[in-house]
């Protein structure tokens, strides 16, 4: 079955520091592939998405992710983080085939990033 | 401006009363979901409606029902609380079902159960 694995359940960097918050996919063929932001108490963002093409996705808020074929990866990158960067991110991926009859999303467990001042 | 409205924002209720949770949208898209997010875990589908062709998730108990009586408005109601179902619920649209179309969520509604 299809899975998304973030190995880092919660990440403390310093503000102005560079940010890699890891994902990996577990699937058969290249499903697409999404980073939503979680603010506390609010619902879900969309950051970026990579169906095809260009491997190295631009989102909104200065994120961009890079797309491995090889290693089954998603990784969200921001070169210079903000306090506000300060929330739960989720990798997921929306799947090929029959499933995608469903629209469903399969999430992974988040990770959620603290910036210190 | 908000696109998917979700209300109310929290809500309480007693255990084993019924709450009906709604949504509204304002993309006018065919698909809307319905999501429970427990604490520090990740977003799972209950169901979905396209257009109006009710869609459960295999999983999803009993207790959990669903309505769509026009495309801008969508109902979660929860027959019978426990407390287990305490959560984050999370309403989604998009305008097709396809695994490579994008999803818009409100900003969730809170259920504690008391």
């Amino acid at each position: 079955a299809q899975s998304v694995t973030q190995p880092d359940i919660h990440i403390t960097v310093s503000e102005g520091a560079s940010l890699e918050l890891r994902c990996n996919y577990s699937y058969g063929a290249t499903p697409y592939l999404f980073w939503y932001v979680q603010s506390p108490g609010q619902g879900l963002q969309l950051l970026l998405k990579y169906f095809s093409g260009d491997t190295l996705v631009q989102g909104i808020k200065g994120f961009e992710a890079e797309f491995k074929r090889s290693q089954s990866s998603f990784n969200l990158r921001k070169p210079s983080v903000h306090w506000s960067d300060a929330a739960e991110y989720f990798c997921a991926v929306g799947p090929l085939g029959s499933s995608s009859n469903t629209g469903k999303l399969i999430f992974g467990q988040g990770t959620t990033l603290q910036v210190k001042p | 401006d908000a696109m998917v409205i979700q209300n109310p924002r929290y809500q309480v209720t007693q255990f084993g009363k019924p709450v009906t949770l709604s949504c509204s949208q304002t993309l006018n898209h065919n698909v809307m979901y319905w999501y429970q997010q427990k604490s520090s875990q990740a977003p799972k589908l209950l169901f979905h409606y396209y257009d109006k062709d009710f869609n459960n998730e295999a999983d999803t108990p009993d207790n959990f029902q669903s309505r769509r009586p026009n495309t801008s408005f969508c109902f979660l109601d929860i027959r019978s609380p426990g407390l287990g179902d305490a959560a984050m619920y999370l309403c989604a649209t998009s305008r097709q079902r396809g695994g490579n179309t994008e999803a818009f969520f409100g900003q969730g509604t809170r259920l504690t159960v008391v």
